[in-house]
């Protein structure tokens, strides 16, 4: 498709469990974000990729939560030893500006996300 | 990320009435942009503003980078039920250590 895609678009686990997501951005995107939207709040910053790097990963909320992105297109969120608070909405955008651009327009295009539930 | 303020937090309006939000920081920013989100949906770019005190429209909404480059605003004008969602101002200050920060929002309901 042309949009973001994001899977899976729900994913309930138990408490300790390891949880994959997975974003697909638009084709030729090299700017991919991470964020976390709890109810009644606006997305939160989890992390940014520019191509292959983490240019910026400082919204991690601790060492149980990684990302990579390999070949600088698909990326996947990684949440280890998954405890109820990590309970959210995992959105991924990606968008064409890159870092340092002073020129670029900041918009990003959003997937659907995804709703992880830790029971 | 800086925190922007946004508000009010939630309105609800009849159908037909126009509506007026908006979102302030401490900080000066370069470009300030205002999305939707539907239930179930990923944020939505409605509107994006890039320069201080301009004022840009997009069919019934309208929106105003602040001249303190500080602030803006979003109306809505004559609302129609799918004008229901949550309201995000966002922004990003350029460079390369920028910080891609939304507010918490503004949920707009509308009675037909």
């Amino acid at each position: 498709g042309a949009g973001v895609s994001q899977t899976p678009s729900n994913k309930v686990t138990e408490k300790g469990k390891y949880v994959e997501l997975r974003c697909d951005p638009i084709s030729g995107h090299t700017a991919l974000y991470w964020y976390r939207q709890s109810l009644g709040q606006g997305p939160e910053f989890l992390i940014y990729f520019q191509g292959t790097g983490a240019a910026d990963d400082s919204g991690l909320p601790n060492d149980r939560f990684f990302a990579v992105r390999p070949e600088g297109s698909v990326s996947t969120l990684k949440i280890q030893r998954t405890e109820r608070g990590d309970s959210a909405v995992y959105l991924c955008a990606s968008s064409s500006i890159t870092a340092g651009d002073s020129s670029n327009t900041g918009e990003l295009f959003f997937g659907e996300g995804s709703r992880l539930t830790v029971l | 990320g800086q925190q922007l303020n946004q508000s009010p937090q939630s309105m609800f309006i009849q159908e037909g009435e126009d509506v007026s939000m908006n979102c302030t920081s401490s900080s000066i920013f370069n470009t300030w942009l205002w999305y939707k989100q539907d239930p179930g949906e990923g944020p939505v770019l409605l509107i994006a503003l890039y320069k201080a005190g301009e004022l840009t429209s997009n069919g019934r909404l309208t929106a105003q980078f602040g001249i303190t480059r500080k602030d803006s605003f979003l109306n809505i004008s004559a609302s129609i039920p799918s004008d229901v969602g949550i309201y995000f101002c966002h922004h990003h200050s350029g460079g390369s250590n920028y910080k891609l920060t939304f507010g918490k929002g503004t949920l707009l309901t509308v009675n037909p």
